[in-house]
């Protein structure tokens, strides 16, 4: 079975700052999707940025970029020019590029890391 | 305006009552799902549907009983509940299942079973 570890309970960063949250993953598959979400108070789950583990290629959306490193493992976000709007719960969450069976779609989320920017 | 819709926000029951948690895609997406968000705990994936058909399950227990009567519309029928499956229940939506992408979610329910 798939996991996802956010070694971060909370984090916090000055308003304009740059701020990475940590990711980390166990799988045995080689082909696989890994995504952050952003749960702000409202509790809607919103995606912010995706990575499909075939590409080599760091994801980019905005403010918003990933560090992936398949070798180890690796799935962290950046987000700069840290806004008041970014305040949020993150979770990182995996999924299977193909369906297994046996709990394996949908996604595996890590348990959050809770982002606090100061003004 | 959301792409997925559950009700109640908010929902108040007592250990022997029957209550229902709705949800409503309008993504023209053909899988759902439900999660369940506990206080510092990762969210647990509960049931899949896929076209209709429910493909996951969890171990949930029995007291939850998922339903999806068409593409568009999932149920979940709570009866006997504990005071432990108090929690935010979450609903998505995707394209298809087995990896075509990311989960649309709702804004969820929020459950306290008293």
């Amino acid at each position: 079975a798939q996991t996802v570890t956010q070694s971060q309970p909370e984090m916090s960063v000055q308003e304009a700052e740059t701020v990475t949250l940590s990711c980390t993953y166990d799988t045995s598959e080689s082909d696989y999707y890994l995504f952050w979400y952003k749960q702000p108070p409202s509790r809607q789950m919103i995606l912010v940025i995706r990575q499909e583990a075939y590409k080599q290629q760091n994801a980019t959306e905005n403010r918003f970029s990933v560090n992936f490193q398949k070798a180890a493992k690796s799935f962290s976000l950046k987000i700069s020019d840290s806004q008041l709007g970014d305040a949020a719960m993150y979770f990182c969450a995996y999924r299977n590029f193909m369906y297994s069976g046996g709990g394996a779609d949908g996604l595996t989320f890590g348990k959050g890391t809770h982002l606090i920017i100061q003004p | 305006e959301t792409g997925v819709t559950q009700t109640p926000r908010h929902l108040v029951m007592g250990m022997t009552n029957k209550k229902s948690l709705k949800c409503e895609q309008h993504l023209g997406h053909n899988a759902m799902y439900w999660y369940k968000q506990s206080a510092k705990k990762p969210l647990e994936l509960m049931f899949v549907y896929s076209l209709e058909e429910r493909v996951e399950n969890n171990s949930v227990p029995s007291r939850f009983s998922p339903e999806c009567p068409n593409s568009s519309h999932l149920f979940l029928h709570l009866h006997t509940l504990q005071p432990e499956d108090s929690a935010l229940y979450l609903c998505a939506s995707s394209r298809g299942w087995g990896g075509a992408g990311e989960l649309f979610f709702g804004e969820g329910s929020r459950l306290t079973v008293l």
